[in-house]
């Protein structure tokens, strides 16, 4: 147990609809990732938080968005779902105090799937 | 071309085998290397971590760097069933680049024969 937790485990929804996966970090972790894992692509990097403050950004479109809150967890929403989006969602934490080289802890992931 | 390459397998091997994973990259910036477990519907977990080149062993596993092939490795030595999962190359610019971004190979997948 990696000590990251992620809501929900799956979920099943259509095409044009929005859906909100949650992530709470190991005790103490500053830092937030959001990755997504499919089959063609492998694991990509969507975006990091670093308590509160986006920190760096990747291929992440436009119609995701996320945000941390200040108790630390964060949201990953996804809007306008097409069947591409369909994936596993995985959130990961580091303490991070600036100086994170890559370490990071994953949750078991959120498996979207968009009809 | 992908900024980290890696065959994505599958490989079967026997049991007690030694197993040779590998990755090859492009980005000379990559500083910090990392090779993760991913078991079957389980997320990612850090199982080796270099920084630079070099070696380094904790157990059965070696992971070894050559910066200037710009080529990583993992080994398994005594290859057991429970070793059977995908393996993930990972890599970082490091810190003052883009906080933590790590950037994955493929992922191989492994399996071990009793």
């Amino acid at each position: 147990d990696s000590g990251v937790t992620q809501t929900p485990k799956h979920l099943i929804t259509a095409t044009g609809q929005r859906v909100t996966l949650r992530c709470s970090p190991r005790s103490g972790d500053l830092s937030v990732y959001w990755y997504q894992q499919s089959l063609d692509q492998g694991l990509q990097f969507l975006i990091q938080y670093y308590n509160g403050e986006e920190r760096a950004k990747g291929n992440i479109l436009e119609r995701f968005s996320a945000q941390q809150f200040p108790d630390l967890h964060s949201e990953l929403n996804l809007s306008s779902l097409e069947l591409g989006d369909s994936a596993l969602y995985f959130c990961a934490s580091s303490l991070n105090r600036g100086k994170n080289t890559g370490e990071l802890f994953f949750g078991e992931g959120s498996r979207l799937t968009v009809l | 071309q992908k900024e980290v390459e890696q065959d994505p397998g599958p490989l079967s091997v026997p049991e007690g085998a030694i197993v040779s994973l590998n990755c090859t990259y492009s980005n000379s910036a990559f500083q910090y290397f990392m090779w993760y477990r991913q078991y079957s519907r389980k997320g990612p977990e850090l199982l080796m971590y270099t920084y630079s080149s070099g070696n380094k062993e904790d157990g059965r596993f070696t992971a070894q760097v050559d910066k200037s092939s710009k080529y990583i490795s993992l080994f398994i030595r005594d290859s057991q069933p429970s070793d059977s999962a995908t393996y993930l190359c990972a890599m970082s610019e490091g810190p003052d680049n883009q906080g933590g971004k790590l950037i994955f190979g493929q992922g191989t997948e492994l399996s071990v024969k009793p």
